[in-house]
């Protein structure tokens, strides 16, 4: 079993949608959750963090994480063609495993 | 802030030649590096974690004598791709520990990459 798995892509919405995306994890231990963007071949950035379980909202972005069913999320709120990227979801206290990440397309 | 650059950008070598990858924070001090790896259409897999005057530590399975790592200073660290071969042709990244600003958490800064192919 991976320690992260991600929901498979690729998913194409129409601007101004609503875009959700969601991991699963393996070890109970982890406190931090992360969501990652990432370009095509380029690095990722780091887009929000969680620690433990709860909401964090950042503009248009909001990362929901529960930690009894070890299930992250990540809303975005009226996608723009530019938040087409693919997504990456990472998980760790120091070392990070990822998701194997979702590609995003909105559509103009 | 917390810039990371990684040089050559891309690369292109011919099989059983050695291959260096510098990643360089820019404006901050890493004690910790990490190396990955990505093939397309999958995640990222870390391959070894770097601090700063001491020996890597690799993940399993990945050839410690093959993928050199060495990190002498606080903001270099360069990973050497021994005699290459076309499977090892990827998309290699790195990242750099730095402190977040709230102090709670080290984030992991990431370099744009580095595309081998091998041929």
């Amino acid at each position: 079993q991976k320690e992260v798995e991600q929901d498979p892509g690729p998913l194409s919405v129409p601007e101004g949608a609503i875009v959700s995306l969601n991991c699963t994890y393996s070890n109970s231990a982890f406190q931090y959750f992360m969501w990652y963007r990432q370009y095509s071949r380029k690095g990722p950035e780091l887009l929000m963090y969680t620690y433990s379980s709860g909401n964090k909202e950042d503009g248009r972005f909001t990362a929901q994480v529960d930690k009894s069913s070890k299930y992250i999320s990540l809303f975005i709120r009226d996608s723009q063609p530019s938040d087409s990227a693919t997504y990456l979801c990472a998980i760790g206290d120091y070392k990070l495993s990822f998701g194997a990440g979702t590609t995003v397309t909105v559509r103009a | 802030g917390a810039v990371v650059s990684q040089h050559p950008s891309w690369v292109i070598c011919k099989s059983g030649t050695s291959v260096k990858i510098e990643c360089r924070s820019l404006d901050f001090q890493a004690t910790t590096m990490f190396w990955y790896r990505q093939f397309p259409k999958q995640s990222l897999m870390l391959m070894a974690t770097s601090n700063e005057g001491s020996k890597a530590t690799y993940e399993q399975g990945v050839e410690k004598d093959k993928f050199l790592i060495n990190h002498a200073s606080l903001t270099l660290s360069t990973l050497t791709v021994t005699s290459a071969h076309p499977e090892d042709s990827s998309f290699y990244i790195c990242s750099a520990d730095g402190l977040r600003s709230e102090g709670i958490h080290n984030e992991q800064f990431f370099g744009p990459g580095t595309r081998l192919t091998v041929l």
